[in-house]
């Protein structure tokens, strides 16, 4: 997970409430992803960004929101958090020219 | 059907065999192939990459890519303990940003 930072590591929040995750970069790579991962449903790509004010929507980006203001970091945000959003979330970086991803420790998120 | 089929698992083995695991896929333009190895409560992280068909080595892991049957494999040598973890395979076609995953295969590797 060397160069993909993100905090928090843990994160409990109340059904409604909002919060962003934050992932960091120091590989100096362009596109950057956030994913979540459930038992059963392996990673599930939310929003993907291909450099530094743009992003994609991914599988399932309903209920979440992205920022890319510069190259290195890429936020995911909560605006109502859900239960059906309790899960793992990880970012990752793709790095060129084979197109690997390597992926950051990843966000524990449990809403009630 | 999913578009990558892995088996979860668990798949217990004792210390020093060789582990085959495997995954099977539905789209014939899948051309790029990865494989990761996440401990518990950890991100992934890459093992293997692989483009197209063909064998990749790099010591004690070899990745395979068999395009006609649709099925990849990651074997390991000589397995250990600490090789135990969940693996997960992951794939895209060219002209994509998108990695499509399998949901895991936890291995158990048992001293």
């Amino acid at each position: 997970n060397a160069g993909v930072t993100q905090t928090p590591k843990f994160q409990v929040l109340k059904t409604g409430q909002s919060m962003t995750l934050q992932c960091a970069q120091d590989m100096n790579h362009n596109s950057m992803y956030w994913y979540r991962q459930d038992p059963g449903m392996g990673l599930r790509l939310i929003y993907y960004s291909a450099s530094e004010g743009t992003t994609d929507k991914g599988e399932v980006p309903n209920g979440y929101n992205v920022s890319r203001l510069n190259k290195r970091e890429f936020s995911l945000r909560l605006e109502s958090a859900a239960p059906s959003q309790t899960s793992v979330y990880f970012c990752a970086v793709q790095a060129p020219p084979a197109n690997e991803q390597f992926f950051g420790p990843g966000t524990r998120l449990t809403v009630l | 059907q999913k578009e990558v089929e892995q088996d979860p698992g668990p798949l217990s083995v004792p210390e020093g065999a060789i582990v085959s695991l495997n995954c099977t896929y539905s789209n014939s333009a899948f051309q790029y192939f990865m494989w990761y190895r996440q401990y518990s409560r950890k991100g992934p992280e890459l093992l293997m990459y692989t483009y197209s068909s063909g064998n990749k080595e790099d010591g004690r892991f070899t990745a395979q890519v068999d395009k006609s049957s649709k099925y990849i494999s990651l074997f390991i040598r000589d397995s250990q303990p600490s090789d135990s973890a969940t693996y997960l395979c992951a794939m895209r076609t060219s002209g994509t940003y998108k990695y499509i995953f399998g949901t895991g295969t936890r291995l158990k590797v048992l001293a």
